[in-house]
């Protein structure tokens, strides 16, 4: 069975850092894109960030809106996916998801966390 | 960016009604579209991928059609259950988008 469980979520000054975290399980983690896909609250999905599968080591893609603050990466020997997220601002407010692809390019998503709610505010 | 627009923004129907949602893309994106349910305070589901195949354990009342920027997602008889907002996406191109999202409510 997929299984994918965010962790790390929290109330977060303007300017402080944050590291999210997805644990993976129930398929081959390096087989698979994977996201991160966010959601304001009572707005709609905006997608953040990509780690490509292992025969594309692992290259990563980005939303204009968190590029040069938020860095993608996963690390195969814990079946685990993270989020770094720097430079904090109070439209990062969201709760964010795991997200896993169907397998490489092109392919779209099949299985989502659970979420891990994110709030940045003074 | 490719751009996603959904209509209509939010639908009132009654249970057994078919119902019909919309999603222009602001190009073309080959079969890259997705469709996607969630219900309040939950996780979205994933729903149909490549304009029309149903992701494993959806049930056929759900079906997608579409080609070049026209896409569409119909619901065979509604259910209880199948209120919700739905939110198609593009996979063709970065950054991938959504649609602003169909909100499906009891008439």
């Amino acid at each position: 069975e997929v299984q994918l469980v965010e962790s790390g979520g929290a109330l977060v000054q303007p300017g402080g850092s944050l590291r999210l975290s997805c644990a993976v399980s129930g398929f081959i983690f390096s087989d698979h894109y994977m996201d991160w896909v966010r959601q304001a609250p009572g707005k709609g999905l905006e997608w953040v960030a990509r780690s490509k599968h292992k025969p594309e080591n692992y290259n990563t893609e980005y939303a204009a809106s968190v590029r040069g603050r938020f860095s993608i990466s996963r690390d195969d020997s814990t079946n685990s996916l993270h989020l770094q997220m720097n430079s904090l601002k109070t439209d990062d407010t969201a709760v964010y998801y795991c997200v896993r692809t169907r397998g490489g390019p092109y392919s779209a998503f099949d299985y989502w966390g659970q979420g891990t709610l994110v709030a940045v505010s003074s | 960016d490719i751009q996603m627009t959904q209509s209509p923004p939010s639908l009132s129907a009654s249970v057994g009604d078919r119902v019909t949602i919309t999603c222009r893309t602001s190009q073309g994106i080959s079969i890259r579209l997705a469709w996607f349910q969630q219900k309040p305070g939950k996780a979205p589901k994933s729903l149909i991928y490549d304009v029309s195949r149903l992701q494993s354990g959806v049930p056929s009342k759900f079906s997608g059609s579409g080609s070049g920027t026209d896409f569409t997602l119909t619901i065979a008889s509604l259910q209880p259950e199948d209120f919700a907002t739905y939110y198609c996406q593009q996979s063709y191109a970065y950054p991938l988008t959504f649609g602003g999202g169909t909100r499906v409510e009891i008439k």
